[in-house]
């Protein structure tokens, strides 16, 4: 089946723009998450979703940054005002369901997608 | 503190060896999970073994096994027979039970480059 997939693949900004990041989670996948890679580091957690709760937002590092998501479908994050400390590979992942971990199973797994990488000249 | 540490940014393996990749971890929660995913140049994270903290067992998956030692808080990556394919970065990650606002994100390392040398 269809893995989670993104768009743009790479997105070249000029330094003030807006920017709109999509993410298409696998169908029936009810947590959405948001990180951002830094170069040459690991994943920072940024937002996340689950079904039609109230979003996880504590990760977002400024109020430059929003994301949405229309039920358990497509999330668009947008970065405003962007500035060239936001360069870096932002990564979806979904998973089936976010609760307590279980044990014995992979069943928290986090299906990633191939990312965005945004460049802000 | 950080939460996960992989303390060798590189790492070099002969071809057909074995390699552990080392991941500490800091939590206080006692229901939590480990995770290992793949990074190769193409830049997708793909996920290799995971490990509950209340499995008795060390996971493994084909050549990948967890060696889980609790006490330690240690989670290190052991593949055997390493193979060209396998040079790539390696993150360990961590799920902790009820986290924030309860998003079970997880909290990476900042990862081991792995080299598998001919």
């Amino acid at each position: 089946g269809a893995g989670v997939s993104q768009s743009p693949s790479n997105k070249v900004t000029e330094k003030g723009k807006d920017v709109e990041l999509r993410c298409d989670p696998i169908s029936g996948h009810t947590a959405l998450y948001w990180y951002r890679q830094r170069l040459g580091q690991g994943l920072e957690f940024l937002i996340y979703f689950q079904g039609n709760s109230a979003p996880d937002k504590s990760g977002l590092p400024s109020d430059r940054f929003s994301a949405e998501r229309t039920g358990e479908s497509v999330s668009t994050l947008t970065i405003q005002r962007t500035q060239q400390e936001d360069s870096a590979v932002y990564l979806c992942a979904s998973s089936r369901k976010a609760g307590r971990v279980t044990h014995f199973s992979s069943y928290n797994e986090q299906f990633f997608g191939p990312g965005t990488r945004l460049t802000v000249l | 503190a950080q939460k996960i540490t992989q303390t060798q940014p590189g790492m070099f393996v002969q071809e057909k060896e074995a390699v552990t990749l080392d991941c500490t971890y800091d939590t206080s929660d006692q229901s939590y999970g480990l995770f290992w995913y793949k990074q190769p140049s193409s830049g997708e994270m793909i996920f290799l073994i995971y490990q509950g903290s209340y499995d008795e067992q060390n996971a493994t998956e084909g050549r990948y096994s967890l060696n889980f030692q609790k006490a330690r808080k240690s989670a290190n990556l052991v593949i055997s027979a390493s193979q060209l394919g396998d040079s790539a970065m390696y993150f360990c990650a961590m799920r902790e039970c009820c986290s924030g606002a309860g998003s079970y994100q997880l909290t990476f390392g900042k990862g081991t480059k792995l080299s598998v040398i001919p």
